[in-house]
């Protein structure tokens, strides 16, 4: 069975830093780009980037580009994404999702909560 | 980037009813239109994909159609289970930007 499966629900300080991760395991994670979603409480889809783990090749939103970093490990089957100098407007659910040939979304991991508050 | 535009963005309907939502891109993304669903606390899931292909396991009462700039989703008998909140996404060229999601809600 494919799955992408995320760390774990994070609070943090405002200024504080937090990777989250994305295993995969179910399919050769290295041929498939992997996505970044993220969702503020009560509203849509927001698109942040892509990485293609077999090469490290790295697409960003401009909405993002400088806000995150994406990257991969391909030896663990891994994807991460690291938010740094965190806001309280960081607040959100951030998924990772497998892309298709297609460009659609069509594994999805169950989402990594993350609170920031002081 | 490409803006995805949805209409409408909130939709009262009853079981059994046909229903279609609309996706407008700002410039044409050919057959590269993807729908999702979102239930309240869930995983968003691909129904479509390259605007009328139906994801495995997706109910044939799901269907789309489109091409270039104007896309549409049909649900052409509605069920309980479908009352969520629909979003499109280009998958032409990145980034890969979602609609704003129409929410759709008994009547």
């Amino acid at each position: 069975e494919m799955q992408l499966v995320q760390s774990g629900a994070e609070v943090k300080k405002p200024g504080e830093s937090l990777k989250i991760s994305c295993k995969a395991s179910g399919y050769r994670f290295t041929t498939y780009w992997i996505a970044w979603v993220r969702q503020k409480p009560g509203k849509g889809l927001e698109w942040m980037g892509i990485i293609y783990p077999d090469d490290s090749d790295t697409k960003y939103s401009p909405s993002f580009q400088g806000q995150v970093t994406i990257s991969a490990d391909k030896s663990i089957a891994t994807a991460y994404l690291q938010l740094n100098s965190l806001k309280a407007s960081d607040t959100a659910m951030y998924y990772c999702a497998r892309l298709t040939g297609d460009n659609a979304m069509d594994v999805w991991g169950l989402g990594t909560t993350v609170n920031v508050s002081s | 980037d490409i803006q995805m535009t949805q209409s409408p963005s909130s939709l009262s309907a009853s079981v059994g009813q046909k229903v279609t939502i609309t996706c407008r891109a700002s410039q044409s993304i050919n057959m590269y239109l993807n729908w999702y669903q979102q239930k309240p606390g869930k995983v968003p899931k691909l129904l479509i994909y390259t605007a009328s292909s139906l994801q495995s396991g997706v109910p044939s009462r799901f269907s789309g159609s489109g091409f270039g700039t104007d896309f549409t989703l049909t649900i052409s008998s509605l069920q309980p289970e479908d009352f969520a909140t629909y979003y499109c996404q280009q998958g032409y060229r990145p980034p890969y930007t979602f609609g704003q999601g129409t929410n759709l809600e008994t009547k």
